[in-house]
């Protein structure tokens, strides 16, 4: 049972918009800032979003990040067939003194 | 870049240090982690160590048991592994931190490419 709670899938379209949400509580999201990070088969995760919205060099910005009380939103627009992927948000907590990860989205895309 | 070695297999109760080389930057300037995620599972944050050594943080299964270390004229971050059980199986990833690693907290963003540790029993 992951500290963040994310939807174990999601789905959607070339072209249309999807939004994955991550969902936590008073001392991880509430008080600090969200990561979201790309894992493709077989490979690392990279970092799409930090510090709540912000993007790397390099990441297009279809990739957006939001943040409302103790939960983040990952939109994804303009969605590609590259962008089937594993997603997971992250987090400082307070409580526990370290950081803890959504359990992850696998994106589907149709 | 990140490159970590040092995985491999593994009886039950025994240890294994992991090594994690940085090039083309100075790791010595950030914070780090040790980030692992077991076979067809999602990711499990491991342990965090500030750019200067001094702050160091673990999860909670496996405080007591890994220690975190670097050695900033080598560039190089470790992770000694003790007692080691079944369910540390996992490929372990170390990643640097967006800043000191002291007391605040950014959390990672470049990756290494991940070295596979199997525990047998």
């Amino acid at each position: 049972q992951s500290v963040l709670t994310q939807p174990p899938s999601a789905s959607g379209t070339p072209g249309q918009r999807v939004t994955i949400s991550c969902s936590g509580g008073s001392s991880n999201i509430g008080f600090n800032t969200v990561n979201w990070y790309q894992q493709l088969p077989g490979t690392a995760p990279k970092l799409l979003i930090y510090t709540d919205n912000r993007r790397p060099a390099g990441v297009p910005d279809r990739f957006s990040g939001s943040k409302s009380g103790t939960s983040a939103s990952l939109a994804i627009s303009g969605l590609q067939s590259e962008d089937e992927s594993d997603y997971y948000c992250a987090a400082w907590d307070d409580s526990l003194n370290g950081w803890v990860f959504g359990g992850g989205t696998k994106l589907t895309v149709l | 870049q990140l490159v970590e070695s040092g995985g491999g297999v593994v009886q039950s109760g025994r240890s294994l240090r992991l090594s994690c080389a940085g090039s083309g930057f100075s790791l010595s300037a950030f914070g780090a982690h040790w980030v692992r995620q077991p076979p067809g599972k999602g990711l499990e944050w491991v342990a965090l160590l500030s750019y200067d050594g001094i702050n160091k943080y673990y999860g909670d299964s496996v405080k007591g048991r890994f220690t975190i270390s670097r050695d900033n004229s080598e560039n190089t971050l470790y992770l000694q592994m003790d007692s080691l059980r079944a369910e540390d199986t996992a490929i372990y990833y170390c990643a640097k931190d967006l800043g000191s690693g002291r007391h605040d907290h950014y959390g990672m963003d470049v990756w290494g490419q991940g070295t596979t540790v199997t525990v047998s029993s």
